[in-house]
């Protein structure tokens, strides 16, 4: 069964600390891996993809990384700011020409306190 | 400005009735999806659509319906069918067939059966 599983499921860290949240799948056959960030009662914002032949890549102070041999992403961020409070989620697409199969894991809620 | 609009924020539901969500991008894509979200769950795939009058059902499409009449508009019927629809709705639309392209996201809608 395909499934993506994200810890923690919260985490709480001071403003400026740094913090990293990981993402273990069990997807096939793999497409790519993508990292949202949610604001509460808002819609997911897109903060990286990755294929299969990526295994790193930034987005201003979000660096994700992704080892396909291991089935393991993480999603790293630097000098962390007030409005990085939110739940990040962890997706994985299981190929295909549609983007009908994506595997979506629960989230992180990320809360950082001054 | 180019994105998805989805309206309304709030929806209010009485039993037995059936409600639309609308939802309306104009970012030229081919493909749109509607996801559902629940508290401390991933997203779940309602229906999705990849060309005009064309649609596929996903993982959860009991007791909604949809229509794709324009490629621009991809609206959300929760019919009376659908036994607890209290839920977040989210709709995405993305370029096809490219499977590794984004995936952008509405704001959403949250119903809730009064």
């Amino acid at each position: 069964k395909n499934q993506v599983e994200q810890s923690p499921q919260s985490l709480i860290i001071l403003e400026g600390k740094n913090c990293t949240l990981q993402c273990n799948y069990t997807v096939s056959p793999f497409s790519n891996l993508r990292w949202y960030k949610q604001d509460t009662g808002r819609g997911p914002v897109s903060l990286t993809i990755m294929t299969f032949s990526e295994n790193t890549k930034s987005n201003g102070r979000y660096t994700a990384t992704l080892d396909a041999d291991t089935k393991q992403s993480s999603l790293h961020i630097t000098a962390s700011q007030l409005s990085d409070s939110a739940s990040y989620i962890c997706v994985v697409s299981a190929g295909g020409g549609s983007q009908g199969n994506l595997i979506f894991g629960k989230g992180t809620k990320l809360s950082v306190k001054p | 400005d180019g994105g998805i609009t989805q309206s309304p924020k709030y929806l209010f539901r009485k039993e037995g009735q059936n409600v639309t969500l609308s939802c309306e991008q104009n970012l030229n894509h081919d493909a749109m999806y509607w996801y559902r979200q629940d508290p401390g769950q991933g997203l779940r795939l309602i229906y999705y659509s990849q060309i005009v009058n064309d649609f596929q059902k996903g993982d959860i499409a009991e007791g909604y319906s949809v229509s794709r009449e324009k490629k621009e508009s991809f609206p959300l019927t929760v019919t009376s069918a659908q036994k607890n629809p209290t839920a977040f709705y989210l709709c995405a639309s993305s370029i096809f067939p490219d499977p590794n392209t984004e995936a952008f996201f509405g704001q959403g809608t949250r119903l809730t059966v009064v």
